[in-house]
């Protein structure tokens, strides 16, 4: 079955702790997009991607960082400088085609910084 | 850029229809969509519609364009406890064109479906 999958569910980490979340597709999408969602609000977008080897800022970027060297993968890793991590992040993947904006979500990894 | 508002919060009887609503500022936006959010779980992709379009039906869900408006709604026929979930809207394509092909979601509406 074709999706995007998202590892861990669940993510526990201490303050001062980088943390990378794993997000992977096998839908042959070109695009990717991290998202940041908390309780009771809707998404904001952190990073997003357009084709390989190439990313561009969201609107909450800071704090964050990305890789995009496989199609398949789009890791995010949370740094010690982002104040407030404790979230639930989603990922998403589009064909990337102008006429095509549909996405397509993995299940979320809920982290939590103590 | 674009601005997408929802309202917050829905109760709706098992067996009602509900209705929830969105609002765009792009009126240029070409493509609007609806997604479900599960207790802990990713979006799930509900319907969608093209801006050409001032309807849609789909099974139980019905989907309402006003372009002149920009007003989109969704309906949910026969409302049933598992449809208790955030729905938001989103949208894209307009004249305020996004590079990488984003959307912009609403802050989502919460349904609670009562038996």
């Amino acid at each position: 079955d074709g999706g995007i999958t998202q590892s861990p569910k669940y993510l526990f980490r201490k303050e001062g702790q980088n943390v990378t979340l794993s997000c992977e597709q096998n839908l042959n999408h070109d695009a990717m997009y991290w998202y940041r969602q908390d309780p009771g609000q809707g998404l904001r977008l952190i990073y997003y991607s357009q084709i390989v080897n190439d990313f561009q800022k969201g609107d909450i970027a800071e704090g964050y960082s990305v890789s995009r060297e496989k199609k398949e993968s789009f890791p995010l890793t949370v740094t010690s400088a982002q104040k407030n991590p404790t979230a639930f992040y989603l990922c998403a993947s589009s064909t990337g085609e102008p006429s095509s904006y549909e996405q397509y979500f993995g299940p979320g990894t809920r982290l939590t910084v103590t | 850029g674009e601005d997408v508002e929802q309202s917050l919060f829905l109760s709706v009887r098992e067996g009602d229809s509900s209705v929830i609503n969105c609002t765009y500022t792009d009126s240029s936006s070409t493509y609007l969509y609806w997604y479900k959010q599960e207790p802990g779980a990713g979006l799930q992709l509900l319907t969608y519609i093209f801006s050409n379009m001032d309807m849609k039906q789909d099974q139980r869900l019905t989907v309402l364009l006003n372009k002149k408006d920009k007003h989109l709604s969704l309906r949910i026929a026969d409302t049933q406890t598992g449809d208790s979930a955030i729905y938001f809207c989103a949208v894209a394509g307009g004249l305020i064109k996004a590079a990488g092909n984003k959307l912009t979601f609403g802050g989502g509406t919460r349904v609670l479906v009562k038996p």
